[in-house]
C-alpha cells in the first residue's frame, strides 16, 4: 500500500495569512501515461463528514473558493490556503487513488485560528 | 439535490453482525460507483469497500471476508453486510460516491453524514 505522510500534524495560523500544509508519498502518484497525479485533498470539519476540495493534485472541485490551491508531483504535495478565513478551521486530508482497488489517506492536518 | 444518508449504526457485541444502510437520492445508485469509508473515533479515514456500478466489489485486507456490499436499485440503497465485528470495527461508517465519470475514479464528492458502529461487550 502506498503510505500517505502529512505535516504538520496541526497548525495555527493567524486569520488572512497562508496556511501550507503538506502531503507526501511512499511512492510516485504520477502516472506517467497521461501525466495526472493521482491525489486528492479533503476537509472535514468538526461533526461533518469530509468534503473535496482538490483532485488531480490541482483540480479545484466545483464551488471551492480559489483561496484553496493544491500544487506538486510525484511523491511531494501542497495544499495551501492563500489568506485563512474563521471557516476554513478544520481537519485535512490528502488521498492517494494511483494504487487501485483501494485509496489511502493521509492522517490529516488539524488547522486552527492563532 | 443530492444526498446519502446512512443508518443501521448502533451497539454490538464482538462477534456479532450489523447491516448499514445508505440511502441515495438525486441521483442513482445503479449508475454510480459507491464506497463506504470509515474513521474510528478521534483517528483518520480509511476505505473499505466499493461497489462498481457494474457490480464489481472491492474490499480493503482488514474486512475481506467479513463485510459485503450491495445495493438495491429499487429501493436506490447502498448497504454493508457487517459480521465477525471486532473492537476494532468501532467507527463512523460513511458512504460515499465515486466521483462521476466514464469510468471509475477512486475520488469521492459526495459524503453522507455517517452512522456510528460500537463493538463492545
Amino acid at each position: 500500500d502506498i503510505v500517505m505522510t502529512q505535516s504538520p500534524d496541526s497548525l495555527a495560523v493567524s486569520l488572512g495569512e497562508r496556511a501550507t500544509i503538506n502531503c507526501k508519498s511512499s511512492q510516485s502518484v504520477l502516472y506517467s501515461s497521461n501525466n495526472k497525479n493521482y491525489l486528492a485533498w479533503y476537509q472535514q470539519k468538526p461533526g461533518q463528514p469530509p468534503k473535496l476540495l482538490i483532485y488531480w493534485a490541482s483540480t479545484r472541485e466545483s464551488g471551492v473558493p480559489d483561496r484553496f490551491s493544491g500544487s506538486g508531483s510525484g511523491t511531494d504535495f501542497t495544499l495551501t490556503i492563500s489568506s485563512l478565513q474563521a471557516e476554513d478551521v478544520a481537519v485535512y486530508y490528502c488521498q492517494q487513488y494511483y494504487s487501485t482497488p483501494g485509496v489511502t489517506f493521509g492522517q490529516g492536518t488539524r488547522l486552527e485560528i492563532k | 439535490e443530492v444526498h446519502l444518508v446512512e443508518s443501521g449504526g448502533g451497539l454490538i457485541q464482538p462477534g456479532g453482525s450489523l447491516r448499514l444502510s445508505c440511502a441515495a437520492s438525486g441521483f442513482t445508485v445503479s449508475s454510480n460507483s459507491l464506497s463506504w469509508v470509515r474513521q474510528a473515533p478521534g483517528k483518520g479515514l480509511e476505505w473499505i469497500s466499493l461497489l462498481y456500478g457494474d457490480d464489481t466489489t472491492y474490499y480493503a485486507d482488514s474486512v475481506k471476508g467479513r463485510f459485503t456490499i450491495s445495493r438495491d436499485t429499487s429501493k436506490n440503497t447502498l448497504y454493508l453486510q457487517m459480521n465477525s465485528l471486532r473492537a476494532e470495527d468501532t467507527a463512523v461508517y460513511y458512504c460515499a460516491r465515486d466521483y462521476p465519470g466514464s469510468s471509475l475514479s477512486w475520488y469521492f464528492d459526495l459524503w453522507g453524514r455517517g452512522t456510528l458502529v460500537t463493538v463492545s461487550s
